[in-house]
């Protein structure tokens, strides 16, 4: 069954540096993967997906993804982090029927001035 | 372009009352799904429709939860009678229709049972 791990449950770092928000995935065939950020009582947005090509896909707000076929990797990246990007971040896959998303837990950034 | 609706964006009932949710999705998006999100949680698929038939509803407590999507378009998720495990948001996305499609959610209602 597809599935996404996101293993940290926060991450913390301060502003300006650069920061990783980790996703790791098991899919059969060819994975479909996004992130979406969540602020508070707001609705899930969609910051970037990797569907085929390159392995680095660029996306909303700064943010950048680098897919990893040998590690299984879905690790979302920006080189300089802002207090505002403190957030709930979510990874996610498409489910084996490719109709509905499937979502990590969660990761909790927060970004410190 | 109009985002996702859902109304109300908070709601408090006693357990066992009735509750019911409306989302309005965006115009054009065939594909429509309630995810449930409990704290702590990534958000977990309720059901999902495709115009106004189900796709997809092997998550739904259906001896207490129950979905309609009228007309294709419009949808209500009612919950009756609630219990305490059922406090979550209640987030509401369309999209398209299947992968490689991302969604747009809604803003969610946060539903507490007391």
């Amino acid at each position: 069954a597809q599935s996404v791990a996101q293993p940290e449950d926060q991450v913390n770092v301060a502003e300006g540096n650069p920061l990783t928000v980790k996703c790791t995935y098991s899919v059969s065939g060819n994975p479909y993967l996004f992130w979406y950020v969540q602020y508070p009582n707001r609705g899930l947005q969609f910051l970037l997906k990797y569907i085929t090509g390159d392995n680095l896909v660029k996306g909303s707000y700064g943010f950048e993804a680098e897919f990893n076929k040998s590690q299984t990797s879905f690790h979302l990246k920006k080189p300089s982090a802002l207090v505002s990007d403190s957030a709930l971040y979510f990874c996610a896959v498409y489910n084996q029927a490719g109709t509905a998303l499937i979502f990590g837990k969660g990761t909790t950034l927060s970004v410190s001035s | 372009e109009a985002g996702v609706a859902q109304s109300p964006r908070y709601k408090i009932i006693e357990k066992r009352q009735s509750v019911a949710f409306w989302c309005n999705p965006i115009s054009g998006h065939a594909t429509l799904y309630w995810y449930q999100q409990i704290l702590g949680q990534g958000p977990k698929l309720l059901i999902q429709f495709q115009n106004n038939g189900v796709v997809d509803d092997s998550q739904l407590p259906k001896d207490r939860f129950s979905a309609e999507r009228l007309k294709g378009v419009d949808s209500t998720l009612k919950i009756q009678p609630a219990k305490l495990e059922d406090s979550a948001v209640y987030l509401c996305a369309s999209s398209l229709g299947g992968q490689p499609y991302g969604y747009t959610f809604g803003s969610g209602t946060r539903l507490t049972v007391v």
